[in-house]
């Protein structure tokens, strides 16, 4: 079974608009990751979250942690084309030896 | 100057062959990985290296084997390339082991015919 769930698998905003995608997790997380990948290249790092209510923000987007760390959404704001791309939750459940759990992703599409 | 680099980026062999794809970072990580992204998109973990040392080796068929010359350096080695092993391959590297902030490879696409 999946332990992290994102959601929405895929949307389609226009451009200017707010969106949010959620990632939930089946257990207590060590720490929160969030990945953007570009169509076809590798996975850039966007923000990390480790404390419960813990909020960052990068530009237009804003993540946030749960306080019980178990879920986490990331927010864009007056999305723009470049926004485009497949955004990732990755999940660490320990301080050591273990590599991030990702969710499914969720591809997002901003149309003019 | 490429932080984690991976080679080749596109792959295309027959089933049956051995291949290598090659990955190194230049950003002093003591940690590095293999991922493997299937044609879902699913990225899932298959090995980890910490200097040097295997710490994670999930279930993955044992026709696949990382080699760690160096800690700037993890190669992966598949045997008897099957259909099934078609995917995106994905290194990454991070700091330590429990700094996961990974800085990943611009991933290699391996087609098997």
């Amino acid at each position: 079974s999946q332990e992290l769930e994102q959601s929405p698998q895929s949307l389609i905003v226009q451009e200017g608009k707010n969106l949010t995608i959620n990632c939930t997790s089946s257990k207590t997380l060590y720490g929160l990751y969030w990945y953007k990948q570009k169509y076809g290249e590798g996975l850039i790092f966007l923000m990390m979250l480790q404390k419960g209510g813990e909020e960052k923000s990068h530009e237009k987007i804003t993540a946030k942690l749960d306080e019980k760390k178990q879920q986490s959404s990331l927010h864009i704001t007056a999305s723009q084309p470049s926004h485009a791309g497949i955004y990732l939750c990755g999940a660490q459940y320990s301080n050591s030896g273990y590599a991030l759990n990702f969710g499914k992703g969720t591809s997002l599409l901003v149309t003019p | 100057d490429t932080a984690v680099s991976q080679t080749p980026k596109y792959l295309v062999t027959q089933m049956g062959n051995d291949k290598s794809i090659k990955c190194e970072q230049n950003l002093g990580h003591d940690t590095m990985y293999w991922y493997k992204q299937d044609s879902k998109k699913f990225l899932k973990i298959m090995f980890s290296y910490n200097n040097k040392e295997l710490i994670i080796n999930e279930t993955v068929p044992n026709r696949f084997s990382p080699k760690s010359p160096d800690k700037a350096h993890l190669n992966l080695h598949i045997n008897s390339l099957e259909l099934g092993d078609s995917a995106v391959y994905f290194c990454a590297s991070s700091p330590s082991e429990a700094r996961s902030e990974a800085f990943f490879g611009q991933g290699t696409r391996l087609t098997v015919v």
